[in-house]
């Protein structure tokens, strides 16, 4: 089956640094991949919606310049903290749909502490 | 506007007894809903999807869900609870059929199972 792989797991950083997390489609091609924020004990948010070749498209709340999401391949998003801070700190989940599917596939995860 | 409720958050029940985790959404349009579980640090897993095919739904580990219009309900249930299904379990919603649909979750219900 699909699958969607995201890296790191788990990341620890300093305030003020930026994080860069990766998510990847192994054995299919994904035009469009979705960032998620997940905080303890709570649902999923969606960030934005990544598009190979253009730019993203961020829900309501969410800054941009603050969450970087680059698409630069069909089988590559990724999303990058700019300025962490401890409120940063979370667990975030991308996704990709292959196209005539309406099942999503979810990456692993990323747990980001920002210390 | 679209939305999903999952009623309680957290759900308690036996080995051995039935589990049913309730589901209640709201569309203009037919949905594709899903129902999600998450194990700790984890990405999510699909359990089952509804597609606007057969209302009783099948999925994995001997979960199912039933798809009704009037109550606009889509609750997860499964005959005899496993202590392995202790997890969170999310309630999705999706309007389409393409690789660009977003998904949208419910707050998630956690499923604990007593010995």
């Amino acid at each position: 089956g699909a699958v969607v792989s995201q890296h790191p797991s788990r990341v620890i950083c300093k305030s003020g640094t930026s994080v860069k997390i990766e998510c990847r489609s192994l054995d299919f091609q994904a035009t469009t991949m979705f960032w998620y924020r997940q905080f303890p004990k709570q649902s999923l948010m969606l960030m934005a919606t990544s598009n190979e070749g253009s730019k993203a498209t961020y829900e309501q709340g969410v800054e941009k310049d603050k969450f970087l999401i680059n698409h630069a391949s069909l089988t590559l998003s990724t999303l990058t903290v700019t300025s962490a801070h401890p409120e940063d700190s979370s667990f975030y989940i991308c996704s990709a749909t292959r196209d005539r599917e309406e099942k999503a596939f979810f990456g692993q995860g990323t747990r980001l502490t920002v210390v | 506007a679209q939305s999903v409720t999952q009623l309680g958050s957290h759900v308690s029940v036996s080995e051995g007894a039935l589990v049913l985790l309730r589901c209640n959404y709201s569309s203009s349009v037919p949905p594709y809903l899903f129902w999600y579980v998450q194990y700790p640090n984890q990405g999510l897993q699909l359990l089952l999807k509804y597609t606007s095919a057969a209302t009783l739904v099948k999925g994995i580990n001997g979960f199912e869900a039933e798809f009704k219009k009037s109550e606009t309900s889509f609750h997860l249930t499964k005959p005899s609870a496993h202590m392995s299904d202790a997890a969170e379990y999310f309630c999705a919603l999706s309007l389409g059929y393409s690789s660009a649909s977003k998904i949208i979750f419910g707050s998630g219900t956690r499923l604990s199972i007593r010995p």
